[in-house]
């Protein structure tokens, strides 16, 4: 247990649908992020939040909408989604976004795995 | 990109010997994490050595540091089957971006 919880873990949705994803953290964390995992390739960095303001937007294509309405909880707003955009969606918090020179240590929730129909 | 590349790509041992994967790396790093991941499920982390460190132990684990060759090397010593799983190196990259690479896929047979 990590302390990072994601809903749903798993997600069916048609091209049309709109849907989000849920993450919360109960580690009293100031930074959040969402990661897409696909099959054999890096995790992609998609956006960082800190202290409910996002500092990243990893050209991420606006058919994904972040939300962080507190630094507890994080949302990805899904719509009009492509095949393509099926794969692991990976919610992390970290205690800081970045201290110094030190890059924190994130701890990951168990992912929603995605697939668009 | 500063992403770390592991390597192998895969790697099959028996129950009881030892695991070696590597990193490399393209731009200097402050410091270099690994995790590990489950099949399905989120990454944990394992280590963090910074780039003042050669090496640094954990349980069974041992990551050594190569900065002059951007290099980094994971050991898992004497294995057990709940060692399967994927292990990721992750570099810092600019502000803000920790960079994983694709990560070793590691089987340890009974």
């Amino acid at each position: 247990e990590t302390g990072v919880t994601q809903t749903p873990r798993h997600l069916v949705m048609g091209m049309t649908n709109k849907k989000s994803l849920k993450c919360e953290q109960h580690l009293g964390h100031n930074a959040m992020y969402w990661y897409k995992q696909s099959a054999k390739k890096p995790l992609e960095l998609m956006f960082v939040y800190s202290l409910e303001e996002r500092v990243e937007n990893n050209s991420v294509p606006s058919r994904f909408s972040p939300e962080c309405p507190n630094s507890s909880h994080l949302f990805l707003h899904l719509h009009t989604l492509q095949p393509e955009d099926s794969a692991l969606y990976l919610c992390a918090s970290s205690q800081e976004v970045f201290a110094g020179t030190l890059y924190p240590e994130l701890f990951f929730g168990e992912g929603s795995r995605l697939t668009v129909l | 990109s500063q992403q770390g590349e592991e390597d192998p790509q895969a790697l099959s041992i028996q129950e009881g010997e030892n695991a070696t994967m590597n990193c490399s790396y393209k731009t200097s790093i402050n410091n270099l994490q690994w995790y590990r991941q489950n099949s399905g499920r989120g990454l944990v982390h394992l280590i963090l050595i910074r780039s003042n460190e050669r090496e640094k132990h954990s349980g069974r684990l041992r990551v050594t540091l190569d900065t002059s060759k951007k290099s980094s090397s994971l050991l898992i010593t004497a294995s057990r089957a709940a060692d399967t799983a994927s292990y990721f190196c992750a570099t810092g990259y600019n502000d803000y971006k920790l960079s994983f690479g694709a990560g070793t896929t590691v089987t340890v047979r009974a």
